[in-house]
C-alpha cells in the first residue's frame, strides 16, 4: 500500500460530460502529480502541485484542470470529454518538491471509460 | 528533450533465469534514473532509483540496476525470476533541468513461465 489514495476506482460517462478525480497524498507529502496511462501515449505527465500551487505543468489538455487545497488533496478535472481520453489516471505524491530527490509514490490509479 | 526507450515490450524468461530489462535514455544534464514495477490493477510501485554516487543500485525484491553514463543505459537485472516477477516494469527519468517532469518509457512486461 502506497498510501497515496484516489477515488473513484472506475467511472463510465459519455462523451461532452465532466468528471472530477480525487487524490488524497501519504501522510506527510506536498507534492502532488497526475499522469494519464493509455495504450496509444504509454504513461504521460499532465501537472504538479506542491504545497497547493502549480510548480510544473506537462502534457496536460486545456480541457483538463487540477488544482490542490489546503489539506493537501488534489482533484483533477476533466471537461468536454472525448473517447480519446479515455484512460488510467494516476496520482502520485512526493515530500519534496524535485522528483530528482524524492521518488514518487502512486495511486491506484482512476479508471476513465467514455463512451 | 529527454527520452526513455525500453527495448523489447515483452520479455519472457523461464523461472530461476536471469532477468535482464533494457533502458536507454537521453539527458543534456546529469539524470536521475528510476524503475518502476506495474502489477495488473495496481499502481507503480518504486523498485531502484539513481542519482548520483554508486553507479550499481540494488532495489526492492532481489532487482539491480547498472548505471553506464557511456552507454546512456541503465539496465535492470535479477539472477533468479521468480513467478511473482510477472509484471510491467517502467524506466523513467529526469533531471534538474526538467521542471519535475518524470518521463517514462514505454514499459516492459515480463512474463515468468513455470
Amino acid at each position: 500500500d502506497s498510501g497515496v489514495t484516489q477515488t473513484p476506482k472506475h467511472l463510465i460517462t459519455a462523451t461532452g460530460q465532466r468528471v472530477t478525480l480525487r487524490c488524497s497524498p501519504r501522510s506527510g507529502d506536498l507534492s502532488v502529480y497526475w499522469y494519464q496511462q493509455s495504450l496509444d501515449q504509454g504513461l504521460q505527465f499532465l501537472i504538479q502541485y506542491y504545497n497547493g500551487e502549480e510548480r510544473a505543468k506537462g502534457n496536460i489538455l486545456e480541457r483538463f484542470s487540477a488544482q490542490q487545497f489546503p489539506d493537501l488533496h488534489s482533484e483533477l478535472n476533466l471537461s468536454s470529454l472525448e473517447l480519446g481520453d479515455s484512460a488510467l489516471y494516476f496520482c502520485a505524491s512526493s515530500v519534496a518538491g524535485s522528483t530528482g530527490n524524492s521518488p514518487l509514490h502512486f495511486g491506484n490509479g482512476t479508471r476513465l471509460t467514455v463512451t | 528533450a529527454q527520452s526513455v526507450t525500453q527495448l523489447g515490450s515483452h520479455v519472457s524468461v523461464s523461472e530461476g533465469a536471469l532477468v535482464l530489462l533494457r533502458c536507454n535514455y537521453s539527458s543534456s544534464v546529469p539524470p536521475y534514473l528510476f524503475w518502476y514495477v506495474q502489477y495488473p490493477n495496481q499502481g507503480l510501485q518504486l523498485l531502484l532509483k539513481y542519482t548520483t554516487g554508486a553507479t550499481l543500485v540494488k532495489g526492492i525484491n532481489g532487482f539491480e540496476a547498472e548505471f553506464k553514463k557511456s552507454e546512456t543505459s541503465f539496465h535492470l537485472t535479477k539472477p533468479s525470476a521468480h513467478m511473482s516477477d510477472a509484471a510491467e516494469y517502467f524506466c523513467a527519468v529526469t533531471d534538474n533541468n526538467a521542471g519535475n517532469m518524470l518521463t517514462f518509457g514505454g514499459g516492459t512486461r515480463l512474463m515468468v513461465k513455470p
